[in-house]
């Protein structure tokens, strides 16, 4: 049992290209989100989804895309990377909505 | 809105000593609350979780009680080990709504031998 794996564990990116974050779980489970943790900021919530087909901005959603296919797959796309973008980026999915997230091991992004 | 207060830190105790990390919300209704720990390098992991008012979550010798009088999940352990060193997360997820989990800061907890 994998559950949530993210790919690539780094990455850096010139401004302005362009990157797909990839994030699978194969728990079965509905909900999925992307959040990005920044040094003194906690974690904040940049995507989620409630089902396949259906997804819904967060906190952070600006310079960020998301899409649900299917329930396994949740990939975020940087549709032109800034240096702002600069971060860890963490993938989870959980159960229902009283359980806790189960979080992938991250990714770390560099915009130079 | 949904907020989460958290002890900033950074906090330092030595090995064996008693541990609490302050933790209060603020949010509507019957939020489910939740600590979370992150080891250096690593994503974050479920640490203990309770559900309405009242219930102690409880593991690997941490404990935290929802408080709903003082809107507040303190977490505790009475001797705490080198290998607790890590960054822990209050966070709180509202029961009724889809949204996900609103995180406090963080505080970084080392332990010296």
């Amino acid at each position: 049992n994998a559950g949530v794996t993210q790919t690539p564990k780094f990455q850096v990116l010139k401004t302005g290209q362009s990157m797909t974050l990839q994030c699978a779980q194969d728990m079965n489970h509905e909900y999925m989100s992307w959040y990005r943790q920044d040094p003194g900021m906690g974690l904040r919530l940049i995507h989620y989804s409630v089902g396949a087909g259906i997804t819904d901005q967060g906190e952070v959603p600006n310079g960020y895309n998301v899409s649900r296919s299917t329930t396994e797959d949740f990939p975020l796309r940087l549709l032109s990377a800034a240096p702002s973008q600069t971060s860890v980026y963490f993938c989870a999915s959980s159960e229902g909505t009283v359980y806790g997230y189960t979080f992938g091991s991250g990714t770390r992004l560099t915009v130079v | 809105g949904n907020s989460v207060t958290q002890m900033e830190g950074p906090v330092t105790l030595s090995e064996e000593a008693f541990l609490t990390i302050n933790c209060t919300y603020t949010a509507t209704g019957y939020p489910s609350l939740f600590w979370y720990v992150q080891y250096p390098g690593e994503g974050l992991q479920l640490l203990l979780k309770a559900t309405k008012a009242d219930d102690k979550g409880s593991n690997k010798g941490f404990e935290a009680t929802y408080r709903k009088e003082t809107t507040s999940f303190h977490l505790e352990k009475g001797s705490v080990q080198v290998s607790d060193s890590a960054v822990y997360f209050c966070a709180l997820r509202h029961s009724g709504s889809a949204r996900q989990l609103t995180f406090g800061s963080g505080t970084q907890l080392t332990v010296l031998p």
